[in-house]
Parts: C-alpha cells; sequence; structure tokens
C-alpha cells in the first residue's frame, strides 16, 4: 500500500537542532518533499529531494535514502517562529502528492 | 493573480444545504489538487487533476464530494447535502512541476 509516517510531535529549545524523520512506503516513487505550515496558514514548500543525498537551504536541510524509503528535515539553530507542523509528502511519477499526518515542532525559550 | 485564490475564505452553511468551493490556480500550472483539513490534523487528499487526463477521485469521502475543472483551469468543489463531520478547511494546491506545490489560502467551512 502506500503510506507516510512521522513522528506526531518534536519539541526543541531555541538554538538548538532537530530532526525530522520521514518513512514512506509508495510504487512509482519519484520525490520528497517537506512543507511547513504555521497555525490559520497554508502549508508552503521548504525542500524537495528526487535524488538520494542532502540539500541545504538555509537553516533547513532535508535528506534522502530512496533504498531506505527514508528521509529527513534538518532545522538548524532553531528559533521561535519554527514553531509550525511539517509535513513529508511524497511525489509519484503520475505526478500526485500525498501528505503524512504531519509533525507539530514546539520551539521553546 | 500571483498565487493561488480560492473563495469564499469562509462559508457558514447550514446541515442539508449544498456548498461550492472554488480555485483559481496559478497560471499554467497543469496540476490542481484539493485536500482537507480538520483542526489539528494532517492534509487529507481528496481529487488531483493533471492536464487534460481523468482525474483521481480516490480520495473524495463519500458520492456527496465532486469536484471539475474547466478548460483546464478554474475547479470547483461541490459538497451536496452537507453535514456537520464536512466542517474543514477545504485547501486548493496548483503545481507546475512534481516537486512544488503552491497552496492557496483555504476555504474555512463550518456546517451548522
Amino acid at each position: 500500500g502506500q503510506s507516510l509516517e512521522q513522528p506526531s510531535e518534536v519539541t526543541a529549545v531555541e538554538g538548538a537542532i532537530v530532526q525530522i524523520n520521514c518513512t514512506y512506503q509508495t510504487s512509482g516513487f519519484y520525490g520528497l518533499s517537506w512543507y511547513q505550515q504555521h497555525d490559520g496558514g497554508a502549508p508552503t514548500f521548504l525542500s524537495y529531494n528526487a535524488l538520494d543525498g542532502l540539500e541545504e537551504t538555509g537553516r533547513f536541510s532535508s535528506f534522502l535514502s530512496r533504498s531506505d524509503s527514508y528521509g529527513y528535515l534538518l532545522l538548524q539553530e532553531l528559533q521561535m517562529k519554527d514553531s509550525a507542523s511539517y509535513f513529508c509528502t511524497y511525489n509519484t511519477n503520475a505526478g500526485k502528492s500525498t501528505f503524512g499526518d504531519g509533525t507539530t515542532l514546539t520551539v521553546k525559550p | 493573480g500571483a498565487g493561488v485564490s480560492q473563495s469564499p475564505s469562509n462559508k457558514v452553511t447550514e446541515k442539508g444545504k449544498d456548498v461550492e468551493l472554488r480555485c483559481d490556480p496559478i497560471s499554467g500550472h497543469t496540476a490542481l489538487y484539493w485536500y482537507r483539513q480538520s483542526l489539528g490534523q494532517g492534509l487529507e487528499f481528496l481529487i488531483y487533476f493533471q492536464g487534460n487526463s481523468a482525474p483521481d477521485k480516490s480520495g473524495l469521502p463519500s458520492d456527496r464530494f465532486s469536484a471539475e475543472r474547466t478548460g483546464g483551469s478554474v475547479s470547483t468543489l461541490t459538497i451536496q447535502r452537507t453535514q456537520q463531520e464536512d466542517s474543514a478547511v477545504y485547501l486548493c494546491a496548483s503545481s507546475l512541476d512534481l516537486g512544488t506545490i503552491y497552496f492557496g489560502e483555504g476555504s474555512w467551512l463550518t456546517v451548522v
């Protein structure tokens, strides 16, 4: 079948590093994306991995291992404004994107 | 406009009434999605349109839900005989490639 698994909640302190893991199961896998959603807002795109390895965008990095059906989002130098929900999603070669249930990140002072 | 536009932004309707939610995707985007999100929950896939292909309707929760996309652009999600459990925010998104999806601000539906 098709599925995504990620932790439901993560808590960290300001300035720390946090890693949100995601495992997936699907046929026709094409790539893994990450989205951020603040309360009351729409999800916004953070990063995308189609190939194995690490993609870095400022304080955020995302990693993919296709052989392990696994990826993660790494957030460095955490700030209070990073408190939000983070969704991993996979794209299939049919173009459709499927979202996980999201991880709620709480950043504490 | 520059982004995905949805209307209405808020809708309160009586149980049993029909509602229509509109989505205007980013110009040129071939893919269009509808998702539903209840308070504090994840995104529930509803339907996916890609170009001229038959839509993927596998996420529609019941036959009260339908969607169409006219001319490969604007889409309308229709919910017939609304129920209280239909209360949620309905998010539309569009994309051009396989990596990035752009979301609208959502239509917040409350069924009373």
